[in-house]
C-alpha cells in the first residue's frame, strides 16, 4: 500500500496564478483532510471531506476550494494564489471520525 | 470552542535521560487526545491517543501519555530518550460531538543529544 501520496511535491507560482494540489489515498478511508502548516503555527486544516462527494469548510477555508469526486481522491485547489499562501500543504485520511489520521509526505509551495 | 497548548518550543534532553512533553488542552465535552511526531521533510506520523479507558496511554516507539482530566493535561513521555527521537511533537484534541475535528498545538521541538 501506498497510504498517502500527494501531487506535486514542490511547486512555485506567481501572484495570480493557479493550480490544483492532488492527494490520494488507498487504504479507503472515508474521511480526508487538507492542512497547512506554517512556522510557529502547527497544523490549520483548510477543508475537508466525511465522504465521496462531501466538502466542509475547516479553520482557514478562504482562497481555497476542494473537490471530492472519487473516494480516493481529495483535490485542493488555488483559484488566484497570493503570498500568504506559500506553505507547506498536508493531505491526511482516516477510516473514522475518532480515528488516527494518516498523513501524506507534504506539498511545499512558494508563492512570489 | 476546542483548544491545545504546548507551552515549550523546545525540550532538550541527554540520550538516556527520561524525557516528557507537555500538552493542555480546553473542550467543552470529552476530549479526544492525540499525538503525533514529525521527521523533517516528513509528513506526520501516529504515535498514541486517548479516547476513553486507562489514563496512561502506550503507543509507538516507546513513547506513553497520561491523561489527567483534573489538570486537563495529556503530556507524552518516555523512559530513555534516544537520538533518533528528535524530531517536533504535536499534540492535537478533538471533542467527542459529531461535528468537531482535530485541532493541533504549535509543536515542540525535542532535541536529544549524545
Amino acid at each position: 500500500n501506498a497510504g498517502v501520496t500527494q501531487t506535486p511535491k514542490f511547486r512555485v507560482l506567481k501572484t495570480g496564478q493557479s493550480m490544483t494540489l492532488l492527494c490520494a489515498q488507498d487504504m479507503n478511508h472515508e474521511y480526508m483532510y487538507w492542512y497547512r502548516q506554517d512556522p510557529g503555527m502547527g497544523l490549520r486544516l483548510i477543508h475537508y471531506s466525511v465522504g465521496e462527494g462531501t466538502t466542509a469548510k475547516g479553520e482557514v477555508p478562504d482562497g481555497y476550494n476542494v473537490s471530492r469526486l472519487k473516494k480516493q481522491n481529495f483535490l485542493l485547489g488555488l483559484e488566484s494564489a497570493a503570498p500568504s499562501q506559500t506553505s507547506v500543504y498536508f493531505c491526511a485520511s482516516s477510516y473514522a471520525r475518532m480515528g488516527e489520521q494518516f498523513f501524506g509526505p507534504g506539498t511545499r509551495l512558494t508563492v512570489l | 470552542a476546542q483548544s491545545v497548548a504546548q507551552p515549550e518550543d523546545q525540550v532538550n534532553v541527554a540520550e538516556g535521560n527520561p524525557l516528557t512533553v507537555k500538552c493542555t488542552y480546553s473542550v467543552s465535552g470529552n476530549p479526544y487526545l492525540f499525538w503525533y511526531v514529525q521527521y523533517p521533510n516528513r509528513g506526520l506520523q501516529f504515535l498514541l491517543k486517548y479516547i476513553t479507558g486507562d489514563n496512561l496511554v502506550k503507543g509507538s516507539y516507546g513513547f506513553e501519555a497520561e491523561f489527567n482530566k483534573s489538570q486537563t493535561s495529556f503530556h507524552l513521555k518516555k523512559p530513555s530518550a534516544l537520538v533518533s527521537d528528535s524530531a517536533l511533537y504535536f499534540c492535537a484534541v478533538r471533542e467527542d460531538s459529531g461535528y468537531s475535528t482535530l485541532t493541533f498545538g504549535k509543536g515542540t521541538m525535542l532535541l536529544v543529544s549524545p
